[in-house]
This record gives C-alpha cells, sequence and structure tokens, in this order.
C-alpha cells in the first residue's frame, strides 16, 4: 500500500513571500498521479495541481507550482507571492493509476496548516 | 448549484442511532467515494463505487455501509452511531483515476 507524508504540521508565512511544503511518498508503482489539495476554513476540498509521473516537467498554475522527484519521491508545493487568500489545510495525495484488486481512491498525508501573517 | 451534493450539512445525534449520509452527483462520473476526514489524520477511504452493482470496502468500512441507488447517488450509513465516528465526511467523484476527484462540501457529524 502507498503512503504519504507531510512532515511539516504548520508553516508560517509573511504576505507576499514564498513558501513550499513538502510531501513525500512511498510506493512500487512506477506511474501514478499526484495532487495537492486546498481546505480553506469553509471546509470545501479544492484541487490546486496535479501531477502526472511519467511527466518529467513540473506543473504549474499560477503562483502555484511543484517540484516533483520521482527517484527521491518527493512532491513539494511552492507558493509564490502569499496571498492572505491562501491561508488553509494544504493536502498531498496520491492516485495509482490501477484501480483492481480493491484499490481505488486517494491516499493522502496528514496535512500542512498554513499561516498567512499580514 | 454544486456538481457534488452532500445533505445534511451538518448532523448532531446520539449514540446507538442510525444515520444516513446521501451524495448526489451531476456531473456524470461512474466513480464515487466516501472519505472521513479526522484532525490530524488527513483523509481516509471508507467505501468507493465503480458503478451501481460493483461496491468496494475502502482502508476503514468498519461499522459503515453503503448504497449506490443510481449512477448519481451514493449514500453511507452508520447503522448503530458510536461517538468515535465523530468526523467531517466527504462524497466525491471522479472518472479516470488521472483525474482529480470532486468533493462535495462535507458533512460535519457529531455523535454524543
Amino acid at each position: 500500500a502507498q503512503t504519504v507524508t507531510q512532515s511539516q504540521p504548520e508553516m508560517s508565512v509573511q504576505e507576499a513571500e514564498t513558501v513550499t511544503l513538502s510531501c513525500t511518498y512511498d510506493t512500487s508503482e512506477s506511474d501514478y498521479y499526484l495532487f495537492w489539495y486546498k481546505q480553506p476554513p469553509s471546509r470545501q476540498m479544492i484541487l490546486v495541481i496535479r501531477q502526472e509521473a511519467y511527466k518529467q516537467q513540473n506543473a504549474t498554475e499560477n503562483r502555484f507550482s511543484v517540484n516533483f522527484q520521482k527517484a527521491a519521491k518527493s512532491f513539494s508545493l511552492k507558493i509564490s507571492d502569499s496571498q492572505l487568500g491562501d491561508a488553509a489545510m494544504y493536502f498531498c495525495a496520491y492516485r495509482s493509476p490501477y484501480s483492481g484488486g480493491g484499490a481505488d481512491g486517494l491516499t493522502f498525508g496528514k496535512g500542512t496548516h498554513l499561516i498567512i501573517q499580514p | 448549484d454544486a456538481d457534488v451534493t452532500q445533505t445534511p450539512r451538518n448532523r448532531i445525534t446520539k449514540t446507538g442511532k442510525r444515520i444516513m449520509l446521501e451524495c448526489s452527483q451531476t456531473k456524470g462520473h461512474d466513480r464515487m467515494y466516501w472519505y472521513r476526514q479526522d484532525p490530524g489524520l488527513g483523509l481516509r477511504l471508507i467505501y468507493y463505487s465503480f458503478d451501481v452493482k460493483d461496491i468496494n470496502k475502502g482502508e476503514i468500512s468498519d461499522g459503515y455501509s453503503v448504497s449506490r441507488q443510481a449512477q448519481a447517488k451514493f449514500s453511507l450509513s452508520l447503522e448503530s452511531a458510536i461517538p468515535n465516528q465523530t468526523a467531517l465526511y466527504f462524497c466525491a467523484t471522479s472518472d479516470h483515476p488521472s483525474q482529480p476527484q470532486h468533493f462535495g462540501d462535507g458533512t460535519r457529524l457529531s455523535i454524543l
């Protein structure tokens, strides 16, 4: 079974600065998908960014980018020019491409609480 | 209207009661999921379904059951609720594994 580890329970950053949230995972699969989800106080789960393991290019969505290191099994999220609205819980998640044998769904890390200081 | 709708949004009930949480979707996805979120533990998979005839247990299915009434509807039941089932419950949908899952707004369940 896959595991996802987020080693930073909480991070704090000044508004307009850059912050990086770490995520590592353990898998024996060579192909898979990785996601970052944001959960603001409203408790919605909002997709931030996704990465396909077979693509070497790091995904980018506006101020959000990832540093995907497949060999190291690392998938960190960088938020540039932090804004007050970025304050939230951030979850890293893994998904296998295979859905047989009872395996499907996302495997989540425990989350990182991001605080933005004005 | 939301693509994935969960009802109720909040529920407080007593130990031993039967509870049903409902989820409906308009995205036309075949795959539907129930997750549970506890503070400090992230989200964990309870059950998932590929279609009305294909339902599978997830990581933490004990104490829960599900019903897929139609492609668009997937309900989660607690037959006899206990306090440690107090949590935030999410329904999600997806089509292909490469695509993100789409989540409802969650049901906060408190069992006294």
